[in-house]
């Protein structure tokens, strides 16, 4: 089985650049996560979906950030304009019901100079 | 507001050796507890996942309790290898804030 795909792996941008981090979800998982893990911060929630719809975006730090997830197989978690303190790995995880077991992609390692 | 703490934040053992991990939540109200393995420049591993209900979880050489009165669970590593080597992380899923609330990981070193 396909588990959770993210793109890229790694992006290195300037600062007031738009980014755009992509999620496939594993097929038939309705719940989709976005987390943010920084070495200050840790592993931090960012945004969550079920069945395409977002139900909780309150760890969204800003509104520079938006994600969306137009179908069930695909997410996007955008930054505009991004900034250096935006620096981090970026995880999508998908899970088949809300309290089931997450499983995570090997993220996004972003870097914005 | 869901805190989880993980003691200690790093451990270094030779190989063969016995350990434990230590997990600690503020809040009783969760639905489950997931144990993570999280290897560098990689995504999170779910090891073993505890419901509300259950006490513990076996995985090969992989232990985990829950003492969800006391905000307590210990991940039990038996007979430790140098490939357990990684970043272990706790999560809780509450069940007021309806999402997983993370540890800041044990960093794991276990020397050959």
């Amino acid at each position: 089985d396909a588990g959770v795909i993210q793109s890229p792996r790694h992006e290195v941008t300037e600062m007031g650049q738009e980014v755009t981090l992509r999620c496939k979800p594993i097929s038939g998982h309705d719940y989709l996560f976005w987390y943010r893990q920084t070495m200050m911060r840790g592993l931090e929630l960012l945004i969550y979906f079920n069945n395409n719809v977002p139900i909780d975006d309150s760890g969204m730090p800003e509104d520079r950030f938006s994600a969306k997830m137009p179908n069930a197989s695909f997410s996007t978690l955008k930054i505009q304009p991004s900034e250096p303190r935006d620096s981090a790995v970026y995880f999508c995880a998908s899970s088949l019901g809300g309290v089931q077991p997450q499983h995570f992609g090997d993220g996004t390692r972003l870097s914005i100079l | 507001k869901q805190e989880v703490t993980q003691i200690p934040a790093a451990l270094s053992v030779p190989e063969g050796e016995n350990l434990v991990l230590n997990c600690s939540f503020t809040d009783s109200a969760i639905y489950n507890l997931q144990w993570f393995r999280q290897d560098p420049g990689k995504g999170l591993t779910s090891l073993l996942l505890i419901q509300s209900s259950q006490r513990e979880q076996t995985s090969g050489r992989l232990n985990a309790s829950l003492d969800k009165s006391s905000g307590r669970s210990t991940l039990y590593i038996a007979a430790s290898q140098p490939g357990d080597s990684a970043t272990y992380l706790c999560a809780v899923f509450s069940g007021s804030a309806r999402q997983l609330t993370f540890g800041s990981g044990t960093q794991l070193t276990v020397l050959p």
